[in-house]
């Protein structure tokens, strides 16, 4: 399965802009690039995904570059509740997966008031 | 609109004794996983399952078993409970595969001592 390399942490300030990188150098024409988020004390939530064009929804931006070796994520306005864990991950939409899900450690972000 | 339901929240067990980590759904999602979380880590999957009777294993399914006897129920057994097991697990279900991004419940914190 193709991996995601993401950040250990990053730090933002309340009401500020918020790009989370990720890194996936291999993969394939068929995954499809999600993000989720794990608050603290609470399972992962679903922010958002896409294929090749860059996706917006009421939660987030997802930025995909050309190439679909990356990808950020964009909070346009950092909020205190957005301070979680955020996974980016690949899904094969043409495999045998079942939409099981590979979470690595993710980044952990810190939103300061 | 309850989602994936989880119980009990928290829970401690002795080596050797045997529980059931209960999962529900009320959303009629066909697709519905069982991953553990080990502190400071990512999510590994144990067991899912496609529909009503049909169950496969995860990444880490050692120590687990499952069963789905309807859509809206996917319970976890722990048989012999062993420290190893301490972990957060959390239920999720989906609408089908892939693309269809996943619910969560709130967890399960269990302690095996």
């Amino acid at each position: 399965d193709a991996k995601t390399t993401q950040p250990n942490s990053m730090e933002s300030n309340e009401e500020e802009p918020v790009h989370l990188p990720c890194n996936h150098s291999t993969i394939s024409g068929t995954d499809y690039i999600h993000w989720y988020r794990q608050l603290p004390s609470q399972g992962p939530e679903y922010v958002i995904h896409g294929l090749t064009s860059n996706v917006n929804n009421r939660m987030a931006s997802l930025a995909i570059a050309e190439d679909r070796k990356s990808s950020t994520l964009i909070l346009h306005r950092a909020t205190l509740r957005d301070a979680a864990v955020y996974y980016c991950i690949l899904i094969n939409a043409g495999g045998t997966s079942y939409g099981k899900l590979t979470f690595g450690q993710g980044t952990i972000l810190t939103v300061h008031p | 609109n309850a989602g994936v339901t989880q119980t009990p929240k928290f829970r401690i067990l002795k080596i050797g004794q045997s529980m059931t980590l209960q999962c529900t759904q009320d959303m009629n999602h066909n697709y519905m996983y069982w991953y553990r979380q080990d502190p400071g880590m990512g999510l590994k999957l144990i067991y899912y399952s496609v529909g009503a009777g049909i169950t496969d294993k995860g990444e880490v399914p050692n120590g687990y078993n499952v069963s789905r006897s309807t859509t809206e129920d996917f319970p976890l057994r722990l048989e012999l409970a062993a420290p190893s097991q301490t972990s957060v697990y959390f239920c999720a279900s989906s609408p089908g595969q892939g693309l269809s991004p996943l619910h969560f419940g709130n967890g399960t914190r269990l302690t095996v001592t």
